[in-house]
């Protein structure tokens, strides 16, 4: 199966800053990558799917970009509702498969 | 709005079985695939299975092959779990989530989640 490596698993940010999560995967997914956000007692949350196309009522802080098995996920200016836990996923190859997470704590 | 609710959680001792379900509206369900994905408690996301909108296909992942049974009634709006020999290594938070593209996509949204603990 397709192993998805995030890092940092803690990124300490202050309100304001710039926040820049990485996700690795073992092979190649070419576009197929998904980011979700998900905050304590909540269902994960739909963030970014194609790498880099944001879903419905997602704010443009939010940005996705890389390629092949090298993704980052950018959040530009941290605001207090941002802080929780990212998780990359790959739907290139079955089965899917999730990141371990990557908490954004505020600093 | 779109939306889906488990239920079906609880306790249940090792090696019993369990159905969860995932009531959907707010879309057409029977336009989308649907998927199960769980959490184990303080640890992350893992995908458990996956439908197609008519039913036709299914995929499992290896841990719960031949012990859990993805199902839908188009009719009802719903979607099923079956979960048979559990283990404690099943316990977690089940979450449906809709796969807006087909079948083996990403998901979106998600339920609430419903918590099944396998203890004896």
């Amino acid at each position: 199966e397709t192993v998805m490596t995030q890092s940092p698993a803690t990124l300490s940010v202050s309100p304001g800053e710039r926040a820049t999560l990485s996700c690795r995967a073992s092979q190649s997914l070419s576009s197929n990558l998904a980011w979700y956000q998900q905050k304590p007692g909540q269902a994960p949350r739909l963030l970014i799917y194609g790498v880099s196309t944001r879903a419905t009522d997602i704010p443009a802080r939010f940005s996705g970009s890389g390629s092949g098995t090298e993704f980052t996920l950018t959040i530009s200016s941290l605001q207090s509702e941002d802080f929780a836990v990212y998780y990359c996923q790959q739907y290139n190859h079955w089965p899917l498969t999730f990141g371990g997470g990557t908490k954004v704590e505020i600093k | 709005q779109v939306q889906l609710v488990e239920s079906g959680g609880g306790v249940v001792q090792p090696g019993r079985s369990l159905r969860l379900s995932c009531e959907a509206s707010g879309f057409t369900f029977s336009s989308f695939g649907t998927h199960w994905v769980r959490q184990a408690p303080g640890k992350g996301l893992e995908w458990v299975a996956v439908i197609s909108s008519d039913g036709s296909n299914k995929y499992y992942a290896t841990p719960v092959k031949g012990r859990f049974t993805i199902s839908r009634d188009n009719s009802k709006n719903t979607l099923y779990l079956q979960m048979d020999s559990l283990t404690v290594e099943d316990t977690a938070v089940y979450y449906c989530a809709r796969d807006p593209h087909g079948t083996g996509y990403w998901l979106d949204p998600w339920g609430q989640g419903t918590l099944v603990t396998v203890s004896s």
